[in-house]
This record gives structure tokens, C-alpha cells and sequence, in this order.
């Protein structure tokens, strides 16, 4: 199947700095990727949905000054946490629709860690 | 609000067939069923999907009646590798809902 991958793999960051997540598509071009974020033990929550050269669509409650989508190209798409704090902290999940536009895929998963 | 219902777990020993069924009474018509395993601190892995019928591939096979307001996902032959949770999702293609929403999964234990 298609690959996701996403860098890096965890970070731990200052209470107060901004960290980027990348999610690349690897074998195919991603005309939308899905941004999620997941806390131990819960279900993994939608946060925004990026479209190639257009701004992403956040869903309800996801501070969009927070949390900065782009994606600028057709196998990258970045989510940069500004500003973090310690509730920041959660796994964070990028997925991308393949060609064939029927199947979603899913990075390995980020894990954010911050102090 | 998340569109399936699952069992929140279930129990299965090695070599056993588990079945888990999921519930998704609002299906639209262009949706598509798709499974997914998570393991813990990974990504969720394409299981399999389906639109109708019967799908099977090397791992698992995916029964979804007439109706489509349910599906079943099968795996025969469990081992202990696989423990984890698993989602049942609908949508997901390039139309209005586009989207995959996920539910609660159902976390598999398989005990030896």
C-alpha cells in the first residue's frame, strides 16, 4: 500500500517554542492530507483537514493560530504547534488519500513531548 | 459524534477466528467501509476495505450485508501479535464526506 511518513518521530520541546511536524506522502501525490492528534488510551480526534494550496479546514474547538497547517506541495503537508505547552503534549497522526482516492493512510505518529 | 459503533473489546485465544462487527446505520451511498489495526504509539494500518459484499485479502476478510448498515471484519487464525485496537470507519473518499471520523475501536486482546 501507500506510504506516509512522518519526521520526526517524537521531539520534546520548552513550554513557550513552536515545533513542525512534516508528514510526506512517499509514493504517490496527496491532494488532501487529515491531521490528528491522539492521548493514551483515546480515540484518535480529527483536527484539520489540508488541502494542497488552499488553507486547511479545522474542525470544531481546534485553535487554527495554534496549530498551523501547510501544504504547500503534493507530498508534504506541516503542522507547526506554536506557542506549546504541556497540554500541547499528545501523539499527532498525519494521514494522506491515495491515488485511487477510496483509501486513507497513516504516518508512523509523532509524539510531542513538552516541558 | 462519530458515525460506528464497535465493542469497546474483546477476548479471543490463539488460533481462533475473532469476528467484529460494527454498526453504521447513516451510511451514505459513495461511503466505504474501512477497517484499521493500531498498535500502541503507531499509526493506524489499512486492514481492508470494502463498499458491499465480500472483500478478502491475505489478512482478513470483511463481510458487509446487502443493507450496508453493518459490517464484519474477520480475522482467522488470531496469534498474539494481533492485540491491538481496531477501527471500523466509513467515508473517506474524495467526495463531501471526506473524511475519516474516528470511534472508540475495539480493543482485541488474544491470550496464548
Amino acid at each position: 500500500g501507500a506510504v506516509v511518513s512522518q519526521h520526526p518521530s517524537r521531539v520534546i520541546c520548552k513550554s513557550g517554542t513552536s515545533v513542525k511536524i512534516e508528514c510526506r506522502s512517499l509514493d504517490f501525490q496527496a491532494t488532501t492530507m487529515f491531521w490528528y492528534r491522539q492521548f493514551p488510551k483515546q480515540s484518535l480526534m480529527l483536527m484539520a483537514t489540508s488541502n494542497e494550496g488552499s488553507k486547511a479546514t479545522y474542525e470544531q474547538g481546534v485553535e487554527k493560530d495554534k496549530f498551523l497547517i501547510n501544504h504547500a506541495s503534493l507530498t508534504l503537508s506541516t503542522l507547526t504547534v506554536t506557542s506549546a505547552h504541556p497540554e500541547d503534549s499528545s501523539f499527532y497522526i498525519c494521514s494522506a488519500r491515495g491515488a485511487a482516492g477510496n483509501t486513507i493512510y497513516f504516518g508512523e505518529g509523532s509524539w510531542l513531548t513538552v516541558v | 459524534l462519530a458515525k460506528t459503533t464497535q465493542p469497546i473489546s474483546m477476548d479471543s485465544y490463539e488460533g481462533q477466528e475473532v469476528n467484529i462487527t460494527c454498526s453504521h446505520n447513516n451510511i451514505a451511498t459513495n461511503d466505504y467501509i474501512t477497517w484499521y489495526q493500531q498498535f500502541p504509539s503507531q499509526g493506524p494500518r489499512f486492514i481492508i476495505q470494502g463498499y458491499k459484499t465480500k472483500v478478502t485479502n491475505e489478512v482478513a476478510s470483511l463481510f458487509i450485508p446487502a443493507d450496508r448498515k453493518s459490517s464484519t471484519l474477520s480475522l482467522p487464525r488470531v496469534s498474539l501479535s494481533d492485540t491491538a485496537v481496531y477501527y471500523c470507519l466509513v467515508g473517506g473518499h474524495g467526495g463531501a464526506t471526506n473524511k475519516l471520523i474516528f470511534g472508540t475501536g475495539t480493543l482485541l486482546a488474544v491470550q496464548p
